[in-house]
This record gives C-alpha cells, sequence and structure tokens, in this order.
C-alpha cells in the first residue's frame, strides 16, 4: 500500500529554535500534501494543504510566517516551524493524496517539544 | 464549511458489549472516513464510505452511512480489549479534497 514516511518522529529543542519536519511519499507521487496538528486528547486541525510546485494554502488562523511549506517535488514536502516557543509544541501529522478525491495517506507524525 | 461532531467523547464498555458511536455533519460532504488512532501514533484508515446506504465491515467493525440524515455510525460488536483507542470520523469536501475530522471517540474496553 501507499507509504508516507515523516522524519523525525520526535524533536525536542529550545524555544527561539527553528525546526524542519520532511514528509516523503514513497511509491506514489503526491500531488498534493496535508499538514495538521494536533493537541493531546484533541482532533486534528488542518493547518496548510500544499500542492508541489505553488505556495501553500494556509487555513484561517496559522500563520504562514511562523510555519513555512515547501512542497518542491512530488515526493517531498516540508514544514518548518521557525522561532519555535513552547506553545508550539504538538504532534504534526502530514498525509500525502495522489490525485483529487483519492484517499490520503498519513506519516507516523513528528512530536514537537520546546523546551 | 463542514462541520463534524461524534458522540460519545469517551466510551467505557466491557469486553463482549455492543456499542455504536456517531457521527454527524453539517453538510453534504463527498465521502465519510473513519480512522483509528492509538496513543501517541499517527491515523490508521479503517473504512471509507462513499455514497448513501453504505456499509463496510471489517472484524467486530462496521460503518454505515445514511447522506440525508448527514450521519455516519461506527458500531463496535462484543468488543475486546484490543479495539481499546480513539476513533475519529472524518468528512471530504471541495476541490482541495480537504478532510474535516470530528472530535473523536476515545474507546476503553474494560476486561
Amino acid at each position: 500500500g501507499a507509504v508516507v514516511s515523516q522524519h523525525p518522529s520526535r524533536v525536542i529543542c529550545k524555544s527561539g529554535t527553528s525546526v524542519k519536519i520532511e514528509c516523503r511519499s514513497l511509491d506514489f507521487q503526491a500531488t498534493t500534501m496535508f499538514w495538521y496538528r494536533q493537541f493531546p486528547k484533541k482532533s486534528l486541525m488542518l493547518m496548510a494543504t500544499s500542492n508541489e510546485g505553488s505556495k501553500a494554502t494556509y487555513e484561517q488562523g496559522v500563520e504562514k510566517d511562523k510555519f513555512l511549506i515547501n512542497h518542491a517535488s512530488l515526493t517531498l514536502s516540508t514544514l518548518t516551524v521557525t522561532s519555535a516557543h513552547p506553545e508550539d509544541s504538538s504532534f504534526y501529522i502530514c498525509s500525502a493524496s495522489g490525485r483529487a478525491n483519492q484517499p490520503q495517506h498519513f506519516g507516523d507524525g513528528t512530536r514537537l517539544s520546546i523546551l | 464549511e463542514l462541520k463534524v461532531e461524534q458522540n460519545p467523547l469517551f466510551l467505557s464498555m466491557q469486553e463482549g458489549k455492543n456499542y455504536t458511536i456517531y457521527c454527524n455533519y453539517s453538510t453534504t460532504s463527498d465521502r465519510l472516513y473513519w480512522y483509528r488512532q492509538d496513543p501517541g501514533k499517527s491515523l490508521e484508515s479503517l473504512f471509507v464510505l462513499l455514497s448513501n446506504g453504505a456499509v463496510k465491515q471489517e472484524g467486530r467493525l462496521m460503518a454505515s452511512l445514511d447522506t440525508k440524515a448527514r450521519l455516519s455510525t461506527l458500531h463496535i460488536t462484543a468488543a475486546v480489549h484490543d479495539l481499546s483507542a480513539t476513533y475519529f470520523c472524518a468528512g471530504l469536501t471541495g476541490t482541495a479534497s480537504k478532510l474535516t475530522f470530528g472530535t473523536g471517540t476515545r474507546l476503553q474496553v474494560t476486561l
């Protein structure tokens, strides 16, 4: 089945650091990738949608200068949390889809802890 | 804008019992998904429901969709401890194929 690899699985870093999370589709071309954020015991909230070769579309309330998304190829999207602070600590999950209305395949998630 | 609500939010049930999780959504959704999430893990896809009256079953779980009532259900039959997890429904809408997740139902099956 379709596989999405997300890396790293866990990051612990100091406040003010920028952190990059990678999301790769291993066996299919992902025209669209999605980035979600999940707080403890809460649901997944969509942060942004990225299409290969174009700018990401951010959901309302998500700071695009804070959460930089790049989708430079059909198999890789990156999320960079810039100047991270403790309130950015969360579980970040990416997903990838080959075509419109095709199922999204989820990565294993990245647990980000900012001290 | 699609809104998705689940109930109950938390469900504690004994092994061997049956129960249903409900998922209501506010506007037309192209399709409805059910996922399972174990603590500290990502999502595992369970079912995708495409049309009114769709019913899918896998083991002790059965999902159904009523598009007229904007309701999907996940029925658990003779629960076992291994089913303990959080279950999410999600609706798919729009040309961007965005998923809107429900609030989640944390299921705890006790021995």
